[in-house]
């Protein structure tokens, strides 16, 4: 069974610019989550989507969205990239929306804001 | 609030030295706590959990015991490998708006010597 695959590995942008990030879950997963992770603030839950709502939300300012297709791939949009959006950004996958059970997560998308 | 404190890293260690990684959490009603670890260039992976109070999680040699007395959720090994090297998370389960979520702590680095 394939994992769950996120693209692009890497990204190197602009202040200003916006960018789109992919994730691809487990299949039969319906649930897909995005963390924020970078070394001063370790792992941020960003939001949860299940069966293409959003369940979940963090404390993250507007710029940051997402939305999940019928296929449970999912996207996460982050508009104006400021420095501080560098990062790497973890997608999860797991089969019900976020529960007691694990979370599966990609290897992520290493975003670099210059 | 709910969150996780781990102990600062990098934890440094010689081949078979015991290791311990320490684990506090502050956490409404009973969360399910977990250790995640992250090997380098990829995504995270579960290591263990446990759902209540006094469970104890074991996996791959690593063990943490639920000890809510003393919020804690320690991580050990009796004997560690320098495959072992990698990032160890601990992670809480919280359930809002009905949903749950993971809160990770920021983790700690391990690097293991021949």
């Amino acid at each position: 069974k394939a994992g769950v695959t996120q693209t692009p590995r890497y990204l190197i942008k602009t202040r200003g610019q916006q960018v789109t990030l992919s994730c691809s879950p487990i299949s039969g997963h319906r649930s897909v989550s995005w963390y924020q992770q970078t070394p001063g603030q370790g792992l941020q839950f960003l939001f949860e989507y299940f069966s293409e709502t959003q369940r979940n939300k963090g404390n993250f300012p507007g710029r940051f969205s997402g939305r999940q297709f019928s296929n449970s791939r999912s996207e996460m949009n982050v508009s104006t990239l400021e420095l501080g959006d560098s990062a790497l950004y973890l997608c999860a996958s797991s089969l019900a929306a976020q529960t007691n059970e694990k979370l599966f997560f990609g290897s992520g998308t290493q975003l670099s804001v210059l | 609030g709910n969150s996780v404190t781990q102990m600062e890293g990098p934890v440094t260690l010689s081949e078979e030295a015991f290791l311990t990684i320490n684990c506090t959490y502050t956490a409404t009603g009973y969360p399910s706590l977990f250790w995640y670890v992250q090997y380098p260039g990829e995504g995270l992976q579960l290591l263990l959990k446990a759902t209540k109070a006094d469970d104890k999680g074991s996996n791959k040699g690593f063990e943490a015991t639920y000890r809510k007395e003393t919020t804690s959720f320690h991580l050990e090994k009796g004997s560690v490998q320098v495959s072992d090297s990698a990032v160890y998370f601990c992670a809480l389960s919280v359930s809002s708006g009905g949903y749950n979520k993971l809160i990770f702590g920021a983790g700690t680095r391990l690097a293991v010597h021949p």
